[in-house]
């Protein structure tokens, strides 16, 4: 089972959106509704920030989207902070044995 | 507040094991799922084991199948996982993570375990 395919950083200014795309196959992204994605900044613990594609857990700014097209998924942070500058990783169920599949990683920075 | 307390890690040769443990507080481990995640030295997070609220299921990356057990202690409030036959690949940071229809709804720190003589 592959990583998930996505960008290796992206960037923006405050106040501006950016967009994290997380690119599968039909056996997991394109196959069913569980990608979740999730904040970290190093040298703390992984944060989830949406789930089931697009639900955002109670607490996450609504700033954070989530959507899904075919075999892609995509994080949307609108209005960029500072404090939004962290890696970010997809996560979407399989149907390998391998049951959870993450992302590569990207690392979003506000200029 | 519910949190997760990851210990164990630590320096073995290859072929080595180790038994990580993970301690659940301000919530009651036995009600949902948990997994172990870990991340390489400068890569991305990759998912290892997952196990069911009683324990009666278990399930396993390829990458360490046959090697690894999860179990969990419910009475105890605490899970762990087993890792025999180390290789140096197996070097990373463990994280715990509370696991819900197929989410990581909450994670410890980590633990770190490196493998190399």
């Amino acid at each position: 089972q592959s990583a998930l395919t996505q960008p290796a950083s992206v960037s923006g200014s405050p106040g501006q959106s950016i967009t994290i795309s997380c690119t599968g196959t039909s056996s997991d992204v394109g196959g069913y509704n569980y990608v979740s994605w999730y904040q970290h900044h190093p040298g703390k613990a992984p944060k989830l920030m949406i789930y089931e594609v697009s639900h955002r857990p109670s607490g996450v700014p609504d700033r954070f989207s989530g959507s899904k097209s075919g075999n892609t998924a995509s994080l949307t942070i609108s209005g960029l902070q500072a404090e939004d500058e962290a890696d970010y990783y997809c996560c979407s169920y399989t149907s390998s044995s391998t049951l959870y599949v993450f992302g590569t990683g990207t690392t979003a920075s506000v200029l | 507040e519910a949190q997760l307390l990851e210990s164990g890690g630590g320096l073995v040769q290859p072929g080595g094991s180790l038994r990580l443990s993970c301690e659940a507080t301000g919530f009651t481990l036995s009600s949902d799922a948990m997994s172990w995640v870990r991340q390489a030295p400068g890569k991305g997070l990759e998912w290892v084991s997952i196990i069911s609220s009683t324990g009666t299921n278990t399930y396993y990356a390829d990458s360490v199948k046959g090697r690894f057990t999860i179990s969990r202690d419910n009475p105890a409030n605490t899970l762990y996982l087993q890792m025999n036959s180390l290789r140096a690949d197996d070097t990373a940071l463990y994280y715990c993570a509370k696991t819900i229809s197929r989410r990581f709804v909450s994670w410890g720190q980590g633990t770190l375990v490196t493998v190399s003589s």
